[in-house]
């Protein structure tokens, strides 16, 4: 069974840069996995950030890419915000309908 | 712009199934450019994915759930369904459905994301 794996969770200044990544247990992440990012704020639906690696949705900030770091996809935030602190999930395509979810990154920003 | 809207019961038994119908609006469930997904997230964990359908009416799913999933769809109405059989409290969870946009890259290979989420209903295991 194929595991996504991502920080646990990760803290930011304000204005600060950060990036989460993405990997997994065996293997590495390229960009034939077509990465997708996600972010998701308490007690709301998730919302799209990045997909195919490093395009952004429609209207999401350029302070938000994405990228592979090595074996690893990347989000990497920069000039980060309060109301940039949510959880955020990447998430692999597998082929056809199938996809696999990463234990998601809790950033607190602080 | 495509909207996607859960509904089904909000407490289930122990042992019982589980049935949601996901309904999407702005847009065709019988689009060759989608299909069409479940993800849950139980309280305080991340998100997980359940399972996929293409308006034809192949399935994907969640290894760790084949065994109790069945996604279905019905393209008069609109809508596709999840039933998760054989329920416990390790199932209370947030429902999502989902849209999983297809594409392919400028390989020609072929590609896909969630593009738009519906908000969420919360299902209980409970007796």
């Amino acid at each position: 069974q194929t595991v996504v794996t991502q920080e646990p969770s990760f803290s930011v200044s304000p204005g600060g840069t950060v990036t989460l990544t993405c990997g997994l247990s065996s293997g590495s992440v390229s960009t034939s996995y077509y990465p997708s990012w996600y972010q998701q704020t308490p007690g709301q639906a998730p919302r799209t950030l990045i997909y195919s690696t490093n395009t952004r949705s429609s209207g999401v900030p350029d302070r938000f890419s994405g990228s592979i770091l090595g074996n690893k996809a990347a989000l990497t935030i920069t000039g980060a915000q309060a109301d940039d602190e949510s959880d955020y999930y990447c998430v692999l395509y597998m082929g056809s309908g199938s996809v696999v979810f990463g234990g998601g990154t809790k950033l607190t920003v602080l | 712009q495509l909207q996607l809207q859960e509904s089904g019961p909000g407490l289930v038994k122990p042992s019982e199934t589980l049935s949601l119908t996901c309904t999407v609006s702005g847009g065709s469930i019988s689009s060759s450019s989608y299909y069409w997904g479940w993800i849950r997230q139980p309280p305080g964990k991340g998100l997980e994915w359940i399972g996929s359908i293409y308006y034809s009416g192949s399935t994907y799913y969640n290894p760790s759930l084949k065994s109790r999933v069945t996604i279905s769809v019905d393209t008069s109405k609109n809508q596709f369904s999840l039933k998760l059989s054989s329920v416990t409290a390790a199932d209370t969870a947030v429902y999502y459905c989902a849209s999983l946009l297809y594409y392919y890259d400028s390989s020609g290979l072929p590609a896909g994301y969630f593009d738009y989420w519906g908000q969420g209903t919360l299902v209980t295991v409970s007796s």
